[in-house]
C-alpha cells in the first residue's frame, strides 16, 4: 500500500523558472511532512519540512504549500537553477514515530 | 561536527551470503533508523533502534536484523542474501522525540 503518492516522476524546467512537485497522502495520522533532495551517489538531505497547523512555509527559494482537507502538499522551487537538478522526495510521518514514509521521487532537471 | 557516517561505501556479495553494514549517528543523536532504497525508488523503512533495542519495524523479513551499541552506533545485518536485496542502504539518525532525520551517504550493496 503506497501511502504517499508523488508526481510527476520527472520534470524539466528552464533556468529561472518555477519547479512544482506534488504529493498526496492517505493516512490522516501523518503530521510531519519533510522534503528531501538527493544527488546521485549521495544520501537524501533535508530541504524543508511542514506541519499541518500551517498552510505554507518558505525558506529561501523553497516553499511548501499544504492543503490538509485535500491531503496534499507541494514543493515550489522559485528561480530554479542548474544546481537544483536532483531527485526530490516528499515524505510523511506520525508524531513520535520517526518512521518516514517516502514518495516515489521526482527527477528534476533544470536546463541552463 | 561530523554528520552521519556509513561503511563500507560499496559492497559486492553473492546469493546466500551474509552482510553487515555499519552506521555512526550524528553527534548528539541517540536514535538510528535504517532504510532500503532500490534503484529509482524512494527509501523504505526497515527498522529503528533506540536505547539498544529495536523500537519499530517495517515490512521486512527476519533476514534483516540489527544492533545498536552503547555509543549509539548501529549495524544492519542481512542473512541469506537475494538478488532483490541489491539496493542503497541508508542510515538516518535523530534525537528521540524530534522528527528531523539526517541521512548518511549510504552503502551500495550489489548481490550477484
Amino acid at each position: 500500500q503506497q501511502q504517499v503518492k508523488q508526481s510527476p516522476q520527472s520534470l524539466i524546467v528552464q533556468k529561472g523558472g518555477i519547479s512544482i512537485i506534488n504529493c498526496a497522502y492517505e493516512n490522516t495520522a501523518f503530521d510531519y511532512f519533510p522534503w528531501y533532495q538527493q544527488f546521485p551517489g549521495k544520501g537524501p538531505a533535508l530541504l524543508i519540512a511542514i506541519r499541518p497547523d500551517v498552510s505554507e512555509k518558505k525558506e529561501g527559494r523553497f516553499t511548501i504549500s499544504f492543503n490538509k482537507s485535500a491531503k496534499q502538499f507541494s514543493l515550489h522551487i522559485m528561480d530554479s537553477q542548474p544546481g537544483d537538478s536532483a531527485t526530490y522526495f516528499c515524505a510523511a510521518s506520525r508524531q513520535g514515530a520517526q518512521k518516514l514514509v517516502f514518495g516515489q521521487g521526482t527527477r528534476l532537471t533544470i536546463n541552463p | 561536527d561530523a554528520g552521519v557516517t556509513q561503511s563500507p561505501t560499496h559492497l559486492i556479495k553473492t546469493r546466500g551470503q551474509q552482510v553487515t553494514l555499519r552506521c555512526s549517528p550524528k553527534s548528539g543523536h541517540d536514535t538510528v533508523s535504517w532504510y532500503q532504497q532500490a534503484l529509482g525508488q524512494g527509501p523504505q523503512f526497515i527498522f529503528q533502534y533506540y536505547e539498544e533495542e529495536e523500537r519499530q519495524r517495517g515490512n521486512f523479513p527476519d533476514r534483516f536484523s540489527g544492533h545498536q551499541f552503547p555509543n549509539y552506533s548501529s549495524e544492519l545485518n542481512v542473512n541469506a542474501l537475494w538478488l532483490g536485496d541489491s539496493a542503497l542502504y541508508l542510515c538516518a539518525s535523530s534525537l528521540r522525540g524530534t522528527e528531523t532525520q539526517y541521512f548518511g551517504p549510504g552503502t551500495r550493496l550489489l548481490v550477484l
